[in-house]
């Protein structure tokens, strides 16, 4: 009953650090999410993707590539990080299904940078 | 684009008691989802309720209920009986197609006390 995996679950950068999230989830879902999590923002749409090899942006997008080459995995990455990125990261899978439409989501990342 | 506010940043009640958490969104749309999701110390995002729009009765799972006013787009928990267990941050938030991405809303900080 693995549902949506997060790796790393911390981690520490120095800026203009590179870093890759990876996401995978088992429940054969078609739409991924990417979310942030700040102190009184709630959270906040990174990046998403409805299928296999596709990928959107969301609300706050800079600084943030996505790619989604299996249907059970979404990478997100940073490829010059900044402390303005220091965040706590969800990802998140669902497949609309009518009344049991939900997302479900990993146990987070905090990462920081320094 | 679609908001949700919660305009109560805190709030604290008693073991055994009933609590009333607000929520307020905004969209022109007809067809959407709502949730309540709960997020304890451990960070974990854990659905507690869900609403379809379409639907006018109100949803309640076990001691959580939700008051869905669609026309004044108001979507307020109420949870009865309050246990310790209850205490974390609970975020409102808003679902539509064809992104089916989660909106939300910046939290309500709930400490349920003995």
């Amino acid at each position: 009953n693995a549902g949506v995996t997060q790796t790393p679950k911390f981690r520490v950068l120095k800026t203009g650090q590179s870093m890759t999230l990876l996401c995978a989830q088992d429940m054969n879902h078609e739409y991924m999410y990417w979310y942030r999590q700040d102190p009184g923002m709630g959270l906040r749409l990174i990046h998403y993707s409805v299928g296999e090899g596709t990928t959107a942006k969301g609300e706050v997008p800079d600084g943030y590539n996505v790619s989604r080459l299996k249907k059970q995995n979404f990478l997100l990455g940073l490829e010059s990080a900044a402390p303005s990125q220091t965040s706590v990261y969800f990802c998140a899978s669902s497949t609309p299904e009518g009344v049991n439409t939900e997302a479900f989501f990993g146990q987070g990342t905090r990462l920081t940078v320094v | 684009a679609q908001t949700v506010t919660q305009s109560q940043p805190e709030m604290s009640v008693q073991e055994a008691e009933t609590v009333t958490l607000s929520c307020t969104y905004d969209t022109s749309e007809n067809n959407y989802y709502l949730f309540w999701y709960k997020q304890p110390p451990s960070r974990q995002m854990i659905l507690v309720i869900r609403q379809e729009a379409y639907k006018q009765q109100n949803a309640t799972e076990n001691r959580f209920s939700v008051n869905f006013q669609k026309a004044a787009k108001s979507f307020s928990l109420k949870i009865s009986d309050s246990q310790l267990g209850d205490t974390a941050m609970y975020f409102c938030a808003f679902m539509k197609p064809p992104r089916y991405a989660l909106n939300f809303g910046k939290g309500t900080s709930l400490l349920v006390t003995p």
